[in-house]
């Protein structure tokens, strides 16, 4: 099983463009995560799915959009990158809410 | 603002020595989690202790959960040079959905 996948690894936007960071999971999870991790500040949540068809906001969600197309897939919108948004962005999965999280390997984001 | 805060925020130590670090939170929790973070990967999850546990071990790793204080801490005990990483406590606000971290705790373990 490849657990949590995230694409790309690394990306390299100018100020204004749009992405969209993928993420998948193959261990039937219902719930999925979006974190960005800043030096200093730990992981903050962006946004969440508690199951499919479900998506809420987290800590930080400003700037960002999300979408569960299905149980495997939550990808992460930025619709006009910003310097601030420079940052490591990771997806997790769990089984229910308040069990062990998978983490995929990250995605550095750098915006220029 | 984030539910877990660990203290220190960095801790070096010598091998064979042992970690500890804490954590602390704001809401009631049904559960409080350790994850460990190596350089530029992603986190892996080390133990689960329940709000109803005071104390649970996983071979070198000691956890207790003081819910009246609202506090973890995680002991790693005989320190070895791959456990250098990052430590982070991570809890759901009893909300079951929603997983929030600390800052993490930076150990170096040196040879």
């Amino acid at each position: 099983n490849a657990g949590v996948t995230q694409t790309p690894k690394f990306q390299v936007l100018k100020t204004g463009q749009s992405m969209t960071l993928q993420c998948a999971q193959d261990m039937n999870h219902n719930s999925m995560y979006w974190y960005r991790q800043d030096p200093g500040m730990g992981l903050r949540l962006i946004y969440y799915s508690a199951s499919e068809g479900t998506t809420d906001k987290g800590e930080v969600p400003n700037g960002y959009n999300v979408s569960r197309l299905n149980k495997r897939e939550f990808s992460l919108r930025l619709e006009s990158a910003a310097p601030s948004q420079t940052s490591v962005y990771f997806c997790a999965s769990t089984r229910t809410g308040n069990t062990e999280a998978f983490f995929g390997q990250g995605t550095r984001l750098t915006v220029v | 603002s984030q539910q877990g805060e660990e203290d220190p925020q960095a801790l070096s130590i010598q091998e064979g020595e042992n970690a500890t670090m804490n954590c602390s939170y704001k809401t009631s929790i049904n559960n409080l989690q350790w994850y460990r973070q190596n350089s530029g990967r992603g986190l892996v999850h080390l133990i689960l202790i329940r709000s109803n546990e005071r104390e649970k071990h996983s071979g070198r790793l000691r956890v207790t959960l003081d819910t009246s204080k609202k506090s973890s801490s995680l002991l790693i005990t005989a320190s070895r040079a791959a456990d250098t990483a990052s430590y982070f406590c991570a809890t759901d606000g009893g909300s079951n959905y929603k997983l929030t971290f600390g800052k993490g705790t930076l150990l170096t373990v040196n040879p």
